[in-house]
Protein backbone atom coordinates (compact mmCIF):
# COMPACT_ATOMS: atom_id res chain seq x y z
CA UNK A 1 0.00 0.00 0.00
CA UNK A 2 0.87 3.83 -0.20
CA UNK A 3 2.40 3.71 -3.52
CA UNK A 4 2.78 7.25 -5.20
CA UNK A 5 3.59 7.77 -9.13
CA UNK A 6 4.69 10.65 -11.34
CA UNK A 7 4.98 10.75 -14.72
CA UNK A 8 7.17 11.76 -16.93
CA UNK A 9 9.92 9.64 -15.02
CA UNK A 10 12.05 11.69 -17.56
CA UNK A 11 11.78 14.70 -19.56
CA UNK A 12 13.65 17.07 -21.66
CA UNK A 13 12.69 20.36 -23.31
CA UNK A 14 13.53 23.72 -24.92
CA UNK A 15 14.12 26.81 -23.23
CA UNK A 16 10.51 28.70 -22.75
CA UNK A 17 8.56 26.16 -22.92
CA UNK A 18 6.57 24.58 -19.71
CA UNK A 19 6.60 21.42 -18.45
CA UNK A 20 3.56 19.65 -16.14
CA UNK A 21 4.97 16.88 -13.71
CA UNK A 22 1.76 15.05 -12.00
CA UNK A 23 1.78 13.11 -8.96
CA UNK A 24 -0.30 10.70 -8.11
CA UNK A 25 -1.38 8.52 -5.10
CA UNK A 26 -2.55 5.19 -6.57
CA UNK A 27 -3.79 3.34 -3.38
CA UNK A 28 -4.70 6.05 -0.79
CA UNK A 29 -6.20 9.74 -0.63
CA UNK A 30 -3.72 12.24 -0.11
CA UNK A 31 -4.72 14.91 2.70
CA UNK A 32 -1.23 16.85 1.62
CA UNK A 33 1.35 16.46 -1.04
CA UNK A 34 4.61 17.98 -0.69
CA UNK A 35 7.03 18.78 -3.91
CA UNK A 36 10.90 18.48 -3.46
CA UNK A 37 13.95 19.60 -5.53
CA UNK A 38 16.61 17.20 -5.76
CA UNK A 39 20.17 18.87 -6.22
CA UNK A 40 23.27 16.45 -7.12
CA UNK A 41 24.70 15.55 -4.07
CA UNK A 42 22.58 17.49 -1.72
CA UNK A 43 19.38 17.03 0.37
CA UNK A 44 16.09 17.89 -0.51
CA UNK A 45 14.52 20.92 -0.84
CA UNK A 46 11.19 21.29 -0.40
CA UNK A 47 9.47 23.02 -2.76
CA UNK A 48 5.71 23.51 -1.50
CA UNK A 49 3.25 21.83 0.45
CA UNK A 50 -0.53 21.24 -1.19
CA UNK A 51 -4.10 20.78 0.65
CA UNK A 52 -6.55 19.50 -2.08
CA UNK A 53 -8.90 22.31 -3.29
CA UNK A 54 -6.61 25.29 -1.61
CA UNK A 55 -3.86 26.96 -2.69
CA UNK A 56 -0.12 25.54 -2.16
CA UNK A 57 1.94 26.88 0.58
CA UNK A 58 5.74 27.81 -1.33
CA UNK A 59 8.49 27.69 0.54
CA UNK A 60 10.83 30.80 0.87
CA UNK A 61 12.89 31.58 -2.27
CA UNK A 62 10.40 29.40 -4.27
CA UNK A 63 8.56 31.46 -7.21
CA UNK A 64 4.80 30.58 -7.27
CA UNK A 65 4.82 32.16 -10.67
CA UNK A 66 7.37 30.14 -12.04
CA UNK A 67 6.33 26.53 -9.95
CA UNK A 68 2.30 26.07 -10.43
CA UNK A 69 1.07 23.69 -8.00
CA UNK A 70 -2.74 22.33 -8.76
CA UNK A 71 -4.04 19.54 -5.98
CA UNK A 72 -7.09 19.20 -7.67
CA UNK A 73 -8.27 16.40 -6.29
CA UNK A 74 -7.13 13.83 -3.27
CA UNK A 75 -5.29 11.53 -5.15
CA UNK A 76 -3.62 13.93 -7.92
CA UNK A 77 -0.94 17.12 -7.82
CA UNK A 78 0.52 19.00 -10.81
CA UNK A 79 3.42 20.92 -10.77
CA UNK A 80 4.18 23.19 -13.70
CA UNK A 81 7.47 24.69 -14.32
CA UNK A 82 6.31 27.73 -16.61
CA UNK A 83 9.08 29.44 -18.80
CA UNK A 84 11.93 26.64 -18.09
CA UNK A 85 15.45 27.45 -18.38
CA UNK A 86 18.37 25.98 -17.76
CA UNK A 87 18.86 26.35 -14.48
CA UNK A 88 15.11 25.12 -13.44
CA UNK A 89 17.13 21.38 -14.86
CA UNK A 90 17.04 18.91 -11.74
CA UNK A 91 15.46 16.29 -10.33
CA UNK A 92 11.73 17.35 -8.92
CA UNK A 93 10.15 14.66 -6.31
CA UNK A 94 7.12 14.38 -4.63
CA UNK A 95 5.31 13.01 -1.87
CA UNK A 96 2.36 12.24 0.11
CA UNK A 97 0.64 12.26 3.29
CA UNK A 98 -2.40 10.54 4.04
CA UNK A 99 -2.97 9.30 7.54
CA UNK A 100 -0.52 11.56 9.26
CA UNK A 101 0.89 14.63 7.98
CA UNK A 102 4.52 13.46 9.10
CA UNK A 103 4.87 10.26 7.12
CA UNK A 104 5.24 10.94 4.04
CA UNK A 105 5.23 8.51 1.02
CA UNK A 106 7.82 9.21 -2.25
CA UNK A 107 7.21 9.29 -5.74
CA UNK A 108 9.80 7.86 -8.21
CA UNK A 109 11.07 11.47 -8.91
CA UNK A 110 11.26 13.34 -12.58
CA UNK A 111 14.54 14.27 -13.89
CA UNK A 112 13.79 17.47 -15.96
CA UNK A 113 16.53 18.55 -18.27
CA UNK A 114 16.13 22.09 -19.86
CA UNK A 115 18.62 22.63 -23.01
CA UNK B 1 16.87 27.52 12.06
CA UNK B 2 16.35 23.97 12.37
CA UNK B 3 19.04 21.75 10.61
CA UNK B 4 19.76 18.31 10.52
CA UNK B 5 23.00 16.66 10.26
CA UNK B 6 24.32 14.12 8.43
CA UNK B 7 27.68 13.83 9.66
CA UNK B 8 29.25 10.94 6.82
CA UNK B 9 28.70 11.48 3.36
CA UNK B 10 30.00 8.65 2.33
CA UNK B 11 30.31 4.90 4.12
CA UNK B 12 31.89 2.22 2.46
CA UNK B 13 32.11 -1.52 4.68
CA UNK B 14 32.15 -5.61 3.66
CA UNK B 15 29.45 -7.54 4.17
CA UNK B 16 28.73 -8.57 7.95
CA UNK B 17 30.46 -5.36 9.38
CA UNK B 18 28.15 -3.50 12.02
CA UNK B 19 26.65 -0.07 10.46
CA UNK B 20 26.30 3.03 12.56
CA UNK B 21 24.84 6.40 10.37
CA UNK B 22 24.83 9.45 12.46
CA UNK B 23 22.35 12.07 12.73
CA UNK B 24 21.70 14.77 14.97
CA UNK B 25 19.45 17.64 14.56
CA UNK B 26 19.15 20.99 16.06
CA UNK B 27 15.24 21.64 17.79
CA UNK B 28 14.41 21.12 21.81
CA UNK B 29 11.30 20.36 21.58
CA UNK B 30 9.26 17.26 20.58
CA UNK B 31 10.41 15.95 17.16
CA UNK B 32 9.28 13.11 15.01
CA UNK B 33 12.33 11.67 13.38
CA UNK B 34 12.83 9.28 10.12
CA UNK B 35 15.19 7.42 8.39
CA UNK B 36 14.55 7.04 4.61
CA UNK B 37 16.23 4.82 2.18
CA UNK B 38 16.95 5.15 -1.67
CA UNK B 39 17.88 2.30 -3.16
CA UNK B 40 19.40 3.04 -6.88
CA UNK B 41 16.84 3.66 -9.22
CA UNK B 42 14.36 3.25 -6.94
CA UNK B 43 12.36 6.08 -4.76
CA UNK B 44 12.32 7.30 -1.37
CA UNK B 45 10.98 4.36 1.08
CA UNK B 46 10.43 5.03 5.14
CA UNK B 47 12.63 2.74 6.92
CA UNK B 48 11.58 3.78 10.46
CA UNK B 49 10.26 6.01 12.22
CA UNK B 50 10.05 7.73 15.92
CA UNK B 51 7.08 9.93 17.25
CA UNK B 52 6.92 8.60 21.10
CA UNK B 53 7.64 5.28 23.27
CA UNK B 54 10.39 3.36 23.52
CA UNK B 55 13.47 5.59 22.07
CA UNK B 56 14.61 2.09 20.41
CA UNK B 57 12.74 1.92 17.26
CA UNK B 58 13.12 -1.18 14.79
CA UNK B 59 12.46 -0.84 11.63
CA UNK B 60 12.88 -3.14 8.01
CA UNK B 61 15.26 -5.31 6.89
CA UNK B 62 16.61 -5.91 10.18
CA UNK B 63 18.02 -1.97 10.91
CA UNK B 64 17.07 0.05 14.19
CA UNK B 65 17.37 3.70 15.64
CA UNK B 66 17.86 4.98 18.77
CA UNK B 67 16.42 8.64 19.89
CA UNK B 68 18.73 9.86 22.23
CA UNK B 69 17.10 13.04 22.91
CA UNK B 70 19.87 14.23 25.58
CA UNK B 71 22.44 14.68 22.35
CA UNK B 72 19.51 15.33 20.00
CA UNK B 73 20.16 12.16 17.97
CA UNK B 74 19.22 9.41 15.71
CA UNK B 75 21.75 6.98 14.52
CA UNK B 76 20.89 4.16 12.85
CA UNK B 77 22.03 1.03 12.98
CA UNK B 78 22.20 -2.27 12.00
CA UNK B 79 24.30 -5.48 13.28
CA UNK B 80 25.25 -7.09 10.28
CA UNK B 81 25.64 -5.69 6.65
CA UNK B 82 24.64 -7.27 3.43
CA UNK B 83 25.41 -6.19 -0.32
CA UNK B 84 21.83 -5.82 -0.48
CA UNK B 85 21.74 -2.62 1.77
CA UNK B 86 23.83 -0.40 -0.53
CA UNK B 87 21.60 2.79 -0.81
CA UNK B 88 21.76 6.13 -0.01
CA UNK B 89 19.99 6.95 3.50
CA UNK B 90 18.58 10.26 4.36
CA UNK B 91 17.58 11.25 7.96
CA UNK B 92 14.88 13.54 8.64
CA UNK B 93 13.27 15.69 11.15
CA UNK B 94 9.94 16.51 11.82
CA UNK B 95 9.28 19.39 14.62
CA UNK B 96 6.80 21.45 16.46
CA UNK B 97 3.39 21.76 14.64
CA UNK B 98 5.11 22.26 10.84
CA UNK B 99 4.40 19.59 8.98
CA UNK B 100 7.23 19.91 7.17
CA UNK B 101 10.58 17.17 7.21
CA UNK B 102 13.96 18.85 7.76
CA UNK B 103 15.88 16.66 5.74
CA UNK B 104 20.11 15.70 6.35
CA UNK B 105 22.22 16.07 3.36
CA UNK B 106 21.94 11.98 2.99
CA UNK B 107 25.02 9.28 3.55
CA UNK B 108 25.54 6.88 0.39
CA UNK B 109 26.54 3.28 1.96
CA UNK B 110 28.26 0.87 -0.10
CA UNK B 111 28.48 -2.63 0.84
CA UNK B 112 31.37 -4.77 -0.57
CA UNK B 113 30.80 -8.18 -1.31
Amino acid sequence: GAVVSQHPSRVICKSGTSVKIECRSLDFQATTMFWYRQFPKQSLMLMATSNEGSKATYEQGVEKDKFLINHASLTLSTLTVASAHPEDSSFYICSASAWTPYEQYFGPGTRLTVT
Amino acid sequence: AQSVSQHNHHVILSEAASLELGCNYSYGGTVNLFWYVQYPGQHLQLLLKYFSGDPLVKGIKGFEAEFIKSKFSFNLRKPSVQWSDTAEYFCAVNAGSNYQLIWGAGTKLIIKP
